[in-house]
């Protein structure tokens, strides 16, 4: 089926570990987005990537790393994860940088615990 | 800058009544506002969305939202909820060129 896919679905760290979240989008879209979603504050953008080879810091971005590594794929780095980085994260991807043709498609998310 | 508040975090309601779940926004320049959903385990899924023209907007599942300039509200409506309601909803305004900026969502409880 078309639209975002986000792997791991779930995901169990220690503090201190690294992992990489992985998503990538088969519609053609030129940007791309990660968030994250903690219970009474929504959805906070993390980093975004407005086109293939650029990418920008949103509102939280510190202790995570991006690359767009193609048009497809955009991946999520946490170096040194810690337990306040415990969190359902969601990629999701537009056709431009703007939303003005009708938002974005978002993944089904990852749920992240740090212990 | 823009921010989006969604007034109610929770609101429980029975099947086959009305709902409201209201949204104001804030911003120095024209807005695009947007109404998403999310089911239990599953990401998010646009709902409706206002980007120009009539200020009264239908999407799916039988949601309606009005834009208000004045108020600088955008409230999500539904004449008769039903159980399959129950969920999760998110407003959001985004400016020309902007990035979506998200309210802190609203959980819709339908109760038999």
């Amino acid at each position: 089926n078309a639209g975002v896919t986000q792997t791991p679905k779930f995901q169990v760290l220690k503090t201190g570990q690294s992992m990489t979240l992985q998503c990538a989008q088969d519609m053609n879209h030129n940007s791309m987005y990660w968030y994250r979603q903690d219970p009474g504050m929504g959805l906070r953008l993390i980093y975004y990537s407005a086109s293939e080879g650029t990418t920008d810091k949103g509102e939280v971005p510190n202790g995570y790393n991006v690359s767009r590594l193609n048009k497809r794929e955009f991946s999520l780095r946490l170096e040194s994860a810690a337990p306040s980085q415990t969190s359902v994260y969601f990629c999701a991807s537009s056709r431009y940088a703007g939303t003005i043709d009708g938002g974005y498609t978002f993944g089904s998310g990852t749920r992240l615990t740090v212990v | 800058a823009q921010s989006v508040t969604q007034l109610d975090s929770q609101v429980p309601v029975f099947e086959e009544a009305p709902v409201e779940l209201r949204c104001n926004y804030s911003s120095s320049v024209s807005v695009y506002l947007f109404w998403y959903v999310q089911y239990p385990n599953q990401g998010l899924q646009l709902l409706l969305k206002y980007l120009s023209g009539s200020t009264l907007v239908k999407g799916i599942n039988g949601f309606e939202a009005e834009f208000n300039k004045s108020q600088t509200s955008f409230h999500l409506r539904k004449p008769s909820v039903h159980i399959s309601d129950t969920a999760e909803y998110f407003c959001a305004v985004s400016s020309q060129g902007g990035k979506l900026i998200f309210g802190q969502g609203t959980e819709l409880s339908v109760k038999p």
